[in-house]
């Protein structure tokens, strides 16, 4: 079935590079997109989130990006650092589909010091 | 910050026991989510409840395991009997927004399940 999925499952990256985590989804009926972070024995932590009626969207040194021609979503940690370690997941909504979330499989960044 | 408290945050049992997992969501959520981790993977729905009524449980197998939310607040997930592969963590998650309405979902730290 359709599903959200992840390039890379591992990403290295030194301190204080700008860090890219991409997800290619391939529902398009999806309009609702999260990126959460989990760091090891917690629970997924919200970071950032952007609706299909959008192509970017900014917070505090993140930014996600929405390219729906391609069905392709991205999540930028700008000056990346040790605390960003972690598994980061895209979660996507599928419209009407009443508020269920559907992962991707994680992608795990790994901050170089 | 409020947050979801779950409980146990770790629970081993031996395989044909019973064991029950908790969640308080964040007070005034009514929308109320269970969901499965297996290690390396992204979590997956087990079971949404808006206010005390399942919303969809069509991932849940129902032959082993049940959950309610009786009131409407905290829930209870349940597996009779436990299998070698229901080790996993179990997340539960809560929503201010009702069904229908995107908004994030504010994730507990789970209970992490071992079956011997």
């Amino acid at each position: 079935g359709e599903s959200v999925g992840l390039h890379l499952p591992t990403l290295s990256v030194q301190e204080g590079d700008n860090s890219i985590i991409n997800c290619a989804y391939s529902n398009s009926a999806s309009d609702y997109f999260i990126w959460y972070k989990q760091e090891s024995g917690k629970g997924p932590q919200f970071i950032i989130d952007i609706r299909s009626n959008m192509d970017k969207r900014q917070g505090q040194r993140v930014t996600v990006l929405l390219n729906k021609t391609v069905k392709h979503l991205s999540l930028q940690i700008a000056a990346t650092q040790p605390g960003d370690s972690a598994v980061y997941f895209c979660a996507e909504n599928i419209r009407n589909a009443g508020n269920m979330l559907t992962f991707g499989g994680g992608t795990r960044l790994m901050v170089k010091p | 910050e409020a947050e979801v408290a779950q409980s146990p945050r770790y629970k081993i049992t031996e395989k044909s026991q019973a064991v029950a997992f908790w969640c308080d969501p964040i007070s005034g959520h009514a929308t109320l989510y269970w969901y499965r981790q297996i290690l390396g993977q992204g979590p997956e729905l087990l079971v949404q409840f808006q206010d005390e009524s399942v919303v969809d449980d069509s991932q849940l197998p129902k032959d082993r395991f049940s959950a309610e939310r009786l009131k409407g607040v905290d829930s209870t997930l349940k597996i009779q009997p436990a299998e070698l592969g229901d080790s996993a963590m179990y997340l539960c998650a809560s929503s201010l927004a009702p069904q229908g309405r995107n908004s994030p979902l504010h994730f507990g730290n789970g209970t992490r399940l071992t079956v011997t």
